[in-house]
Formats: C-alpha cells, structure tokens, sequence
C-alpha cells in the first residue's frame, strides 16, 4: 500500500506552546490530505479536509485557529497546534487518498503513524 | 443514533480461532466499504477494500458486505495472535465524500 509517514511520532510541550505536525507521502502525490484526532480506546474524528494549494475545510466544532492546517505542497500537510492546552493532548493521524487516473480519488485512505501530542 | 455501529469488544479468542467482526449502518448511501486494523499507538492499517455488497478474500481475512441488511463483516480464520489490535470499519458514501468510522471493536488473540 501507499507511504503516509508523520514526523514527530510523540511530542511533549509546555502548556502555551505552539507544536507543528507534518504529514507526508512518500510515493504518491496526495492533492487532498486528512487530519484526524483520536481519544484513547475511541474512534477516529476528523478535524478537517486539507487540500493542496487552498484553505482547509474543518469540521463543525473544530477551532481554526487553534489548529492551523497547510497544504503547501503535492506531498506535505502540516497541522499545527497553536497556544497548545492539556486538553490538547491527543492522538493526531493523517492521512491520504490515492489519486485515481479516471475519477481522482478512490476511496481508499492510508494513514500515517500517528503523533502523540502531551501538553504539561 | 451512529451512523454506524461497532461493538467496541473486547473479544478475546484462543489462537486458531474464527474471528468475526461486524458493523451495521443506517445510511444506505454508503457505498464503499473498508476494515482498518489499528495497533496500539500507530495509525490504521488498511486491510480490505470492497465496493458495494459481496464477498473479497485476501488471504486469512474475509470481508462481506450486505447492503440490504446495512451489515458488514470481517472474518478472519486461523487467528493469530499477532492479529491482536483494534479493528474500525469505515464507509463512505461517495468518492470524495466523508469516511465514517466505527468505533473499533478491541481484538485478543490468546497463544
């Protein structure tokens, strides 16, 4: 299956502090990318819809502000978690589409590895 | 209600055992069907991708879909206990639209 790797796995920050997520893949180029947030023995919840060279589309409830997505390229999502709270602490995942020749998208998502976020 | 359901488990099995896992949906829109296998503290997996109803094999892993009963599962035969983790099913209605997750059925394999 297709490569989405995230950088850093695992994150410790000072409440305050703003910490920054990137999402990459590796073999294929991914115009649109996925963020999701993942509560202990819970469900994936998307947080929103990042597309290459536009603003991110969030989800109702999620803060835009507070999490700052960008798509610069065909092949990197950052999210970044501003003015990072306890309640922050998460398990962050992106993830991506493989582009389809004939409909460009098919459905399938791949994931990165995760990054876990502990704010003190 | 949830659009979709998953009993989040835990199910523990002996090794060797036949696993089923399953999923039910309200939204008989959905059309694309999918099982992700998720260790603990990584990213999912994808395992099975199928469109529709019907069966899709792919090694010790089984997955069907029956769109008239809104029922998916994913089987697996000759349980490992290297398959110990969480399983989510996903589904999306259209391509490019949301993929709904469930809530993950927690799965033990017992050596």
């Amino acid at each position: 299956g297709a490569v989405v790797s995230q950088h850093p796995s695992w994150v410790i920050c000072k409440s305050g502090t703003s910490v920054k997520i990137e999402c990459r893949s590796l073999d294929f180029q991914a115009t649109t990318m996925f963020w999701y947030r993942q509560f202990p023995k819970q469900s994936l919840m998307l947080m929103a819809t990042s597309n290459e060279g536009s603003k991110a589309t969030y989800e109702q409830g999620v803060e835009k502000d507070k999490f700052l997505i960008n798509h610069a390229s065909l092949t990197l999502s950052t999210l970044t978690v501003t003015s990072a709270h306890p309640e922050d602490s998460s398990f962050y995942i992106c993830s991506a589409t493989i582009p389809d020749r004939t409909s460009g998208y098919t459905g399938e998502l791949f994931f990165g590895e995760g990054s876990r976020l502990t704010v003190l | 209600q949830k659009e979709v359901e998953q009993d989040p488990g835990p199910l523990s099995v002996p090794e060797g055992a036949i696993v089923s896992l399953n999923c039910t949906y309200s939204n008989s829109a959905f059309q694309y069907f999918m099982w992700y296998r998720q260790y603990s503290r990584k990213g999912p997996e994808l395992l099975m991708y199928t469109y529709s109803s019907g069966n899709k094999e792919d090694g010790r892993f089984t997955a069907q879909v029956d769109k008239s009963s809104k029922y998916i599962s994913l089987f697996i035969r000759d349980s490992q206990p290297s398959d110990s983790a969480t399983y989510l099913c996903a589904m999306i209605k259209n391509q490019g639209g949301k993929l709904i997750f469930g809530q993950g059925t927690e799965l033990s394999v017992k050596p």
